[in-house]
């Protein structure tokens, strides 16, 4: 048990259609993640969130729409998605810790969101 | 800017026998490193973490990963292979932080599929 969770675990959609995509996590930490894992291409980081603010956006298409309404909560908003978009969704949460004269960044991950676009 | 490279996108060994997977970094900085693994359908686990103490840095299920600057690698072993092995394992760096505080994604390598052989 990661303290994270995502739902739903699996989703088909349609290119028309709007849907979103859940993370929760109960560790309280800080900071949420959400990253994209295509086959065969290494996991991408597509937005960060530290204490509700975004912090960073990877150059994502703006048919994907993220919420961070609380440090506990993520949102993945879908819309008129492409085929390429299928993949699997990872959610992750870190917080800063102290290690040595360096901090380090130990993400935990939730099981992931099978999208598929049809 | 930080990179990973995992020299082997497959590794096959037999049960019992010992495991190597290689991973070099790349970073401006002096970077936190860290091994996942993924089993089928299932999240991102944290194996280690080197942050900036001991070079050699023992994990769960066995494993160990040695960092060597002069070499910039990270390769993860562990002496026996058992067949709950089995699974996709990552390299992942991260530098550390920028100033002003704020969360960091990681950078993750392509993966390694680690196949065990009975």
């Amino acid at each position: 048990e990661t303290g994270v969770t995502q739902t739903p675990r699996h989703l088909v959609m349609g290119m028309t259609n709007k849907k979103s995509l859940k993370c929760e996590q109960h560790l309280g930490h800080n900071a949420m993640y959400w990253y994209k894992q295509s086959a065969k291409k290494p996991l991408e980081l597509m937005f960060v969130y530290n204490f509700k603010e975004q912090t960073e956006n990877n150059s994502v298409p703006s048919r994907f729409s993220p919420e961070c309404p609380n440090s506990s909560h993520l949102f993945l908003h879908l819309h008129t998605l492409q085929p390429e978009d299928s993949a699997l969704y990872l959610c992750a949460s870190s917080r800063r810790l102290a290690g040595g004269d360096r901090t380090y960044n130990e993400q935990f991950f939730g099981p992931g969101t099978r999208l598929t676009v049809l | 800017a930080q990179s990973v490279t995992q020299l082997d996108s497959h590794v096959s060994v037999s049960e019992g026998t010992p495991v190597l997977l290689r991973c070099n970094y790349s970073s401006s900085y002096s970077p936190s490193l860290f091994w996942y693994v993924q089993h089928p359908n299932k999240g991102l686990q944290l194996l280690l973490k080197y942050t900036s103490a001991a070079t050699l840095v023992k994990g769960i299920n066995g494993f160990e990963a040695e960092f060597k600057k002069s070499e910039t690698s990270f390769h993860l072993t562990k002496p026996s292979a058992h067949m709950s092995d089995a699974a996709e394992y990552f390299c992942v760096v991260s530098d550390p932080p920028r100033s002003g505080g704020g969360a960091d994604g990681l950078t993750f390598g392509k993966g390694t599929h680690l196949i065990i052989q009975p």
